[in-house]
C-alpha cells in the first residue's frame, strides 16, 4: 500500500514553454502533497504544500506564479513550471500523507520527475 | 527551528559490514517525528521507520535497526551486514506531530543525507 505515481519520469523541453507534471496517490486519499526540488548530491527543498481544496502553501523564496500547483482532488496534485528556463532544470519530487490512520503522519513519496530546459 | 545533521557525507564499505549512520536533531516541539528515508539511484525516496518522541524503543526490522536516544537528540541507523544493493543516499527527516492543519504541520525538515556505498 501507500503508492505515489509521478509523471513524466523524464521531460526535457525548450525554454519558455510550460511543464506540467502529475502526483497522484494510487491506494490511498492524499488529504495533503507535498513537492519537492532536489538539486544534484543535496538534499530535498520543499517547494510547497498542498490540501485538497486548498491554495497551496509556498515556501519563502519559491515563485507561485512560476510554479503553480493544483490539488483539486484527494489523489492528484499538479506541478506546472510556466515559461521555463535552463535554471528550473533540476529534479522535482512530490509526496503525499494520507488522510487517516498510520498514513496520515508519513510522507510517501514518487519516483521524481527530471526536468531539463534547454 | 528544527534542524537534522547527518554529519557523515560519504561511507564506503566492504560487502558484509556492519555501518551506522549517524542523525542529530534539533527542535522545541515536545512531541515530533522522526523519519529515515532511502533514495537508491533510480530517485525514488523509500520510507523506512518513523518514529515517535515519546516512543524511545529501539527497532530491528531484518538487517536495520535504528536507536533513538532522546537524551542526546540523536537517531541512528544501523544496517548490518551490509549489501550492494544498501548503496543509497539515506536521509533522516523530523517533522512536526502538532495539530493537523497547522502551517507547519507534516513539514519535513531533512538532513543533508548520507552517501553509502556498499563494494561487493
Amino acid at each position: 500500500g501507500a503508492v505515489v505515481s509521478q509523471h513524466p519520469s523524464r521531460v526535457i523541453c525548450k525554454s519558455g514553454t510550460s511543464v506540467k507534471i502529475e502526483c497522484r496517490s494510487l491506494d490511498f486519499q492524499a488529504t495533503t502533497m507535498f513537492w519537492y526540488r532536489q538539486f544534484p548530491k543535496q538534499s530535498l527543498m520543499l517547494m510547497a504544500t498542498s490540501n485538497e481544496g486548498s491554495k497551496a502553501t509556498y515556501e519563502q523564496g519559491v515563485e507561485k506564479d512560476k510554479f503553480l500547483i493544483n490539488h483539486a482532488s484527494l489523489t492528484l496534485s499538479t506541478l506546472t513550471v510556466t515559461s521555463a528556463h535552463p535554471e528550473d532544470s533540476s529534479f522535482y519530487i512530490c509526496s503525499a500523507s494520507g488522510v487517516a490512520g498510520y498514513l496520515r503522519d508519513i510522507q510517501y513519496f514518487g519516483a521524481g520527475t527530471r526536468l531539463s530546459v534547454l | 527551528a528544527q534542524k537534522v545533521t547527518q554529519a557523515q557525507t560519504e561511507i564506503s564499505v566492504v560487502e558484509k559490514e556492519d555501518v551506522t549512520l549517524d542523525c542529530v536533531y534539533e527542535t522545541r516541539d515536545t512531541t515530533y517525528y522522526l523519519f529515515w528515508y532511502k533514495q537508491p539511484p533510480s530517485g525514488e525516496l523509500v520510507f523506512l521507520i518513523r518514529r515517535n518522541s515519546f516512543d524511545e524503543q529501539n527497532e530491528i526490522s531484518g538487517r536495520y535497526s535504528w536507536n533513538f536516544q532522546k537524551s542526546t537528540s540523536s537517531f541512528n541507523f544501523t544496517i548490518t551486514a551490509s549489501q550492494v544493493v544498501d548503496s543509497a543516499v539515506y536521509f533522516c527527516a523530523l517533522s512536526e506531530a502538532g495539530r493537523a492543519g497547522g502551517t507547519s504541520y507534516g513539514k519535513l525538515t531533512f538532513g543533508q543525507g548520507t552517501i553509502l556505498t556498499v563494494h561487493p
